[in-house]
């Protein structure tokens, strides 16, 4: 199984909801990642967790809360957004972090009214 | 820091033709460089990954070198076809535990039948 997947696949929330964004990959990989993709542009790296432990975070704003339950599981805790941060939301994986290919899953699209 | 260049940002050929793809990136202390696809609205699809150890790699009409002391990298596709269309992206991997990929802005491919 080569495959991550993330559920919803898309998500509407207002600025006072909370909802989370969940992974999951079943490859054996300890390496885990949250990426933000805003239209026409590359992917940037949120969050990175290794051995469930957080190991990166790229001063991204509190509103945003990741959670590593084990390690097959990575989710994504959305509170208070704004529509500023509307993008689809990405996910990968790699066997460890560090220089490893990276997986990707196919992303939940958030739109914040 | 690194920087990693794709131009030109669009690309339309009549199906059939053979088509090379450019990444060039500024810093050559990289591990890997990993090729990949996105179709609108949809995650990242690795098409080839390249070690730094590596010249090249091949999958199917899909060909990807590694040029590390200038910096290039090459995504050949042979015989286009129109389900080619999509968008291409070019990520460097660092040396060492950094996980973070640095992405190009991408490549969008349009092949016309």
């Amino acid at each position: 199984d080569t495959e991550v997947t993330q559920t919803p696949k898309h998500l509407v929330m207002g600025m006072t909801n909370k909802k989370s964004l969940k992974c999951e990959q079943h490859m054996g990989h300890r390496a885990m990642y949250w990426y933000k993709q805003k239209a026409k542009k590359p992917p940037e790296l949120m969050f990175v967790y290794s051995y469930e432990k957080l190991s990166i975070n790229e001063s991204v704003p509190s509103r945003f809360s990741p959670e590593c339950p084990n390690s097959s599981l990575l989710n994504l805790h959305l509170h208070a957004l704004q529509p500023e941060d509307s993008a689809l939301y990405l996910c990968a994986s790699s066997h460890h972090s560090g220089s490893y290919e990276q997986y990707f899953g196919p992303g939940t699209r958030l739109t914040v009214t | 820091k690194q920087e990693v260049t794709q131009i030109p940002a669009a690309l339309s050929v009549p199906e059939g033709e053979n088509l090379v793809l450019n990444c060039s990136f500024t810093d050559s202390a990289i591990y890997n460089l990993q090729w990949f696809r996105q179709d609108p609205g949809k995650g990242l699809t690795s098409l080839l990954l390249i070690q730094s150890s590596q010249r090249e790699q091949t999958s199917g009409r899909l060909n990807a070198s590694l040029d590390k002391s200038s910096g290039r990298s090459t995504l050949y596709i042979a015989a286009s076809q129109p389900g080619d269309s999509a968008t291409y992206l070019c990520a460097v991997i660092p040396t060492g535990a950094n996980s973070k990929l640095t992405f190009g802005k991408g490549i969008t491919l349009s092949v016309r039948p």
